[in-house]
């Protein structure tokens, strides 16, 4: 299989803290990863790509001071919600890209914002 | 401008009704249509890869089919348990290395027993 996971599933936390996020592929070993962001009742937006060793590519619109990407190593990828306000709650998704064509994703987290 | 549309946008249907999902595109570069299953409050499920115009893949009760501008996703004698939001993913080479995955808005199907 292909299997990707995120960490936390759920986290609430206060206006203006920081939230980690952490995707993992657990089987097979991923250059390239892809953060989501999917709003309810909405499909997936990509917010930026991840790549092995260097930085990450951000989409139009998307903050990179705001959204910290790392991807320090082939299986993991972090995201990281800066300052998080009540908008930035969402539903994050990452995936991982296997076979240079097929994206796996993992299950999601869901951001809380108070 | 690179568009994914799907249709319908929710589709309700009862066990053993058999029918189709659509996802057009109209998108240059095209590498690849993806087809994803997902459950509320999970993240997609991969289902197909289809590269060509002719291909034809088939899993269980879902058979996906691609022409050149369009794919659909056939549903034979569907159950209670194929009830979920199907997207449908174009993948694109801007160029370099990176590949995007344009997503249509997705199909809510909804089977009732």
């Amino acid at each position: 299989g292909a299997v990707v996971s995120q960490h936390p599933s759920w986290v609430i936390c206060k206006s203006g803290t920081s939230v980690k996020i952490e995707c993992r592929s657990l089987d097979f070993q991923a250059t390239t990863m892809f953060w989501y962001r999917q709003f309810p009742k909405q499909s997936l937006m990509l917010m930026a790509t991840s790549n092995e060793g260097s930085k990450a590519t951000y989409e139009q619109g998307v903050e990179k001071d705001k959204f910290l990407i790392n991807h320090a190593s082939l299986t993991l990828s972090t995201l990281t919600v800066t300052s998080a306000h009540p908008e930035d709650s969402s539903f994050y998704i990452c995936s991982a890209l296997r076979g240079g064509a097929t994206q796996y994703f993992g299950p999601g987290t869901r951001l809380l914002v108070l | 401008e690179d568009q994914v549309t799907q249709s319908p946008e929710a589709l309700r249907l009862q066990e053993g009704e058999s029918s189709s999902l659509n996802c057009s595109y109209t998108v240059s570069g095209l590498r690849g249509l993806f087809w994803y299953r997902q459950d509320p409050g999970k993240g997609p499920e991969f289902l197909f890869t289809l590269y060509s115009a002719g291909e034809e893949k088939e899993k269980e009760r879902l058979k996906a089919t691609l022409t050149k501008k369009e794919s659909f996703l056939h549903i034979t004698a569907p159950k209670p348990e194929d009830s979920a939001t199907y997207l449908c993913a174009v993948l694109m080479n801007y160029g370099g290395a990176t590949n995007k995955l344009i997503f249509g808005t997705g199909t809510l199907l909804a089977v009732q027993p």
